[in-house]
This record gives structure tokens, sequence and C-alpha cells, in this order.
């Protein structure tokens, strides 16, 4: 089984331009996930999605922070304007259902904003 | 607001001998803890849970011990390898809840 793809790897930017992140999660996983992680932090979730409907998304800088997930497969997360807090790692996980026990994780997209 | 707290950012621990991480926890709601385990450049994957209606579970080499008076629960490594150097999150999350809560994260290092 193919895990959580995500791309780019890395990604440096300036502060006030646009990113985008991709995640292709497992076949078949219905649920999809962003979490940010930020240096010497645990993850924390962004958004989360059942299919291709909002699940969650309490947590999302919404001024600045948007994400789809088109179709119900892939997704994309999206930061405009860039601040330089927003430097993290991006990971996004998909499990199949909407239980939170043990979903799997992608690499993440690591984003560095200067 | 940390409602997952990992006090200790490291742990050293010699080949063979056991790793005793700690996490507490603030929210009595929270039913499910799992450990996730990260290596550098990969996410973090899943390595054992617990329900609250238990005290502990046993995975091979890995136990989890979960004292839900003192909100606080333990992931025992016996015995320890050098494989197993990582970082551990401890994660909490409660029954219908959407999202996981994560602590900061132990960095074990398990020394040859």
């Amino acid at each position: 089984e193919a895990g959580v793809a995500q791309s780019p790897r890395y990604k440096i930017i300036e502060k006030r331009q646009s990113v985008a992140f991709w995640c292709n999660p497992i076949s078949g996983h219905a649920t999809l996930y962003w979490y940010q992680q930020i240096l010497g932090q645990g993850p924390k979730l962004l958004i989360q999605f059942q299919n291709n409907g909002v699940v969650d998304d309490s947590q999302l800088p919404k001024d600045r922070f948007s994400a789809e997930r088109l179709k119900g497969v892939d997704s994309t997360l999206k930061i405009q304007p860039a601040k330089l807090e927003d430097s993290a790692v991006y990971l996004c996980a998909s499990s199949v259902g909407t239980s939170n026990y043990g979903y799997t994780f992608g690499s993440g997209t690591r984003l560095t904003v200067v | 607001d940390q409602q997952v707290k990992q006090n200790s950012p490291s742990l050293s621990v010699q080949e063979g001998r056991i790793s005793i991480l700690n996490c507490d926890y603030t929210n009595s709601m929270f039913d499910y803890f799992l450990w996730y385990k990260k290596y550098p450049a990969e996410g973090p994957t899943f390595l054992i849970s617990i329900s609250s209606i238990k005290d502990k579970n046993e995975d091979g080499r890995f136990t989890v011990f979960l004292n839900k008076s003192a909100k606080h629960l333990s992931l025992h490594i016996v015995p320890s390898q050098p494989g197993d150097s990582a970082v551990y999150f401890c994660a909490a999350t409660s029954t219908g809840a959407n999202n996981l809560f994560f602590g900061t994260g132990t960095r074990l290092t398990v020394i040859p």
C-alpha cells in the first residue's frame, strides 16, 4: 500500500509571498487532515476533511490559510500571504474513517519563511 | 493551552536497558491515548495506543501504562535498541472528537 504523498518536501519563500502544498492520501481513505508542526512543538490540527467536505477548520487561520479537497481525493493547502511565524512542517495524514486511531502521516513539507 | 505535556525534551539510555517516556494531560475528557514515533525527515508513525478502560497495553517491546487518576501515561521500551532512537510524541483524543492533541515530543537516543 502506497503511503501518504506530499510535495514539495521543502520550500523557502519570502514573507508576504504565497505558497501551496499538495497531498495525495492513501487510496480509499475518506478522511484527510492537515497538521502544522512548529519546531519544538507537537503537530497541531489545521483542518480535517471527510471526503470533500470540511469537518473541522476551527484552528485554520482563515485570513491567510485555505484548503480544498476536490473530488474527495487530493488536497491542497495554501498560505497567502505568508508570515515568518508560518515557518513549520506541514503534515498531511489520512484515515479510513473519522476515527483518530493511528492514522497515517505523510513525510511533510518543511516551509521556511524569510 | 497545552493539554498534553511531555516535560522531558530528551532522554538517553544504553542499548539493552529500559526507556521510559512520560506524558501528562489535563483534559479529563480524553479517553484514548496514542504514541507516535518520528524519524528525521519522515512523518510520525503510529506505535501503540491505549483506551481509558485499560491501564496497560503491551505490544512486543513496547508497553504503555495509563494512570487516569494522575492523568499520566508512560511508554516503556524494553530492551531499548539503537533503531529506537527517534522523537516520540504522546497524543490524546476523546470519543467523538475530530483531532488528536499532541505533546511536544521527547527525543530518545539509544547509545550502542
